[in-house]
């Protein structure tokens, strides 16, 4: 089983979609929860950054953490076909000298 | 633009070669970090450098090195290359050398082996 699994879609919606991202986790260590945006022919680049369980929002961005189930959510309101990317998790073990572990990440497109 | 900057975007080379990838971190950051993203594996993490010092490695195949500078500029240098090395290759950067602060990724090098 790997440490990190994400669905890679495609996922298409249409334009003004709330949009559902989901990533599992199998370790129990992981502490610190990221949601990367990557377009096409691009670097990542970081969206929401959440220490441990809870919600944090930033604009149409929600992300949620559930340790308990091992499970962390990416939630977009009312998609723009500028939101149509790739969407990576990430999620690291603790502070001090352990790796970033990547989702294969989510492909989606919204349709205008 | 996240600041971190790679060179060369594209690199086309043959079997059996070897290659330099060159990253340049943003301004302040003492971080570095290299990964490799390929269709079936995603995003892998292989090594970083901290302020000049090896700080964490990952799946880093023996081929491959690394290293880090004093002006802070790293290369990762792939050798005797196979077909399999073709990936995008991504360096990123950051303040600190924890690895859980955020990290800031290069637009990355293109690298095809043929």
């Amino acid at each position: 089983q790997k440490e990190v699994e994400q669905d890679p879609g495609p996922l298409s919606v249409p334009e003004g979609a709330i949009v559902s991202l989901n990533c599992t986790y199998s370790n129990s260590a992981f502490q610190y929860f990221m949601w990367y945006r990557q377009y096409s022919r691009k670097g990542p680049e970081l969206l929401m950054y959440t220490y441990s369980s809870g919600n944090k929002e930033d604009g149409r961005f929600t992300a949620q953490v559930d340790k308990s189930s091992k499970y962390i959510s990416l939630f977009i309101r009312d998609s723009q076909p500028s939101d149509s990317a790739t969407y990576l998790c990430a999620m690291i073990r603790n502070s001090g000298n352990t790796p970033l572990v990547f989702g294969k990440g989510t492909r989606l497109s919204v349709i205008a | 633009d996240s600041g971190v900057t790679q060179t060369p975007k594209h690199l086309i080379t043959a079997t059996g070669q070897r290659v330099t990838l060159r990253c340049s971190p943003r301004s302040g950051d003492l971080s570095v970090y290299w990964y490799q993203q390929s269709l079936d594996q995603g995003l892998q993490f292989l090594i970083q450098y901290y302020n000049g010092e090896e700080r964490a490695k990952g799946n880093i195949l023996e081929r491959f090195s690394a290293q880090q500078f004093p002006d802070l500029h790293s290369e990762l240098n792939l050798s005797s290359l196979e077909l399999g090395d073709s990936a995008l290759y991504f360096c990123a950067s950051s303040v600190d050398g924890t690895g859980s602060g955020e990290q800031f990724f290069g637009p990355g090098t293109r690298l095809t082996v043929l």
